[in-house]
C-alpha cells in the first residue's frame, strides 16, 4: 500500500458526460501528479500541483482540469467525455517537486466511456 | 525534448536467472532523475529504484540495480535471481527540468513486459 488513495476505483459513464476523480496524497506529501495510461498512448503525464499551486503541465486536454485543495487532496475533472478518454488514471504524490523525489502511485481509477 | 526509449516490448527469463531491461533517454538538461517502476497485472505502479544524473555510483535496491552509463544515455535495470513474482510490466521514467521556470516534467517509456518462467 503506497498510502495514496484514489476514488472511485471504477467509473463507467457515457460520452459527453463530466466526471471527477479524487486523490489523497500520502501523509506529508505536498506534490500531486496526474497521469493517464491507455494502451495506445502509454503512460502520459497530465499535470502536477505542489502545495496548492500548479507546477507543471503535460499533455492535458483543455476539456480536463485539476486542482489541489488546502488539505492537499486533488481532483481531476474530465468533461465532454469521448470514447478515447477511456483509460486508467493514476494519481501520484511526492514530498517535493524536484527531480530526485520518488513518486508513490495510487491504485488508479479505471474510466470507461461508452 | 525529453524522451525515454524502451526497445524491448517483451522479455522472457528463467527463474533464478538475471535479466537486463534496456532504457535509453534523451534530455538537454544536465540535472535529471531516472526511475524504474513495476506494474503487475493488478495495475498498481510500484517504485523500484532511482538514479540521479550526478550520482557517481550505480543505484542498487535489493535484487534491483541500475546500470547507469551517462555517456551512452542509458539506464538499464538489472534484476538478479528472478522470481515468478517479478513477472510484470516495467517502466523506465525520467524527470528533468525544462528551463528557467524550473518545472519538472516526468516522461515514461512504453514499458517492457517481463515473464519469468519456472
Amino acid at each position: 500500500d503506497s498510502g495514496v488513495t484514489q476514488t472511485p476505483k471504477h467509473l463507467i459513464t457515457a460520452t459527453g458526460q463530466r466526471v471527477t476523480l479524487r486523490c489523497s496524497p500520502r501523509s506529508g506529501d505536498l506534490s500531486v501528479y496526474w497521469y493517464q495510461q491507455s494502451l495506445d498512448q502509454g503512460l502520459q503525464f497530465l499535470i502536477q500541483y505542489y502545495n496548492g499551486e500548479e507546477r507543471a503541465k503535460g499533455n492535458i486536454l483543455e476539456r480536463f482540469s485539476a486542482q489541489q485543495f488546502p488539505d492537499l487532496h486533488s481532483e481531476l475533472n474530465l468533461s465532454s467525455l469521448e470514447l478515447g478518454d477511456s483509460a486508467l488514471y493514476f494519481c501520484a504524490s511526492s514530498t517535493n517537486p524536484g527531480t530526485g523525489d520518488e513518486q508513490y502511485f495510487g491504485p488508479g481509477t479505471r474510466l470507461t466511456v461508452t | 525534448a525529453q524522451k525515454i526509449t524502451q526497445t524491448q516490448p517483451g522479455m522472457f527469463v528463467q527463474e533464478k536467472e538475471a535479466v537486463t531491461l534496456d532504457c535509453t533517454y534523451d534530455t538537454s538538461d544536465p540535472s535529471y532523475g531516472l526511475f524504474w517502476y513495476k506494474q503487475p497485472s493488478s495495475g498498481e505502479m510500484i517504485f523500484l529504484i532511482y538514479q540521479g544524473s550526478y550520482d557517481q555510483q550505480n543505484a542498487t535496491e535489493g535484487r534491483y540495480s541500475l546500470n547507469f552509463q551517462k555517456a551512452r544515455k542509458s539506464a538499464n535495470l538489472v534484476i538478479s535471481a528472478s522470481q515468478l513474482g517479478d513477472s510484470a510490466m516495467y517502466f523506465c521514467a525520467m524527470r528533468a527540468a525544462l528551463g528557467a521556470g524550473g518545472s519538472y516534467i516526468p516522461t515514461f517509456g512504453r514499458g517492457t513486459s517481463l515473464i519469468v518462467h519456472p
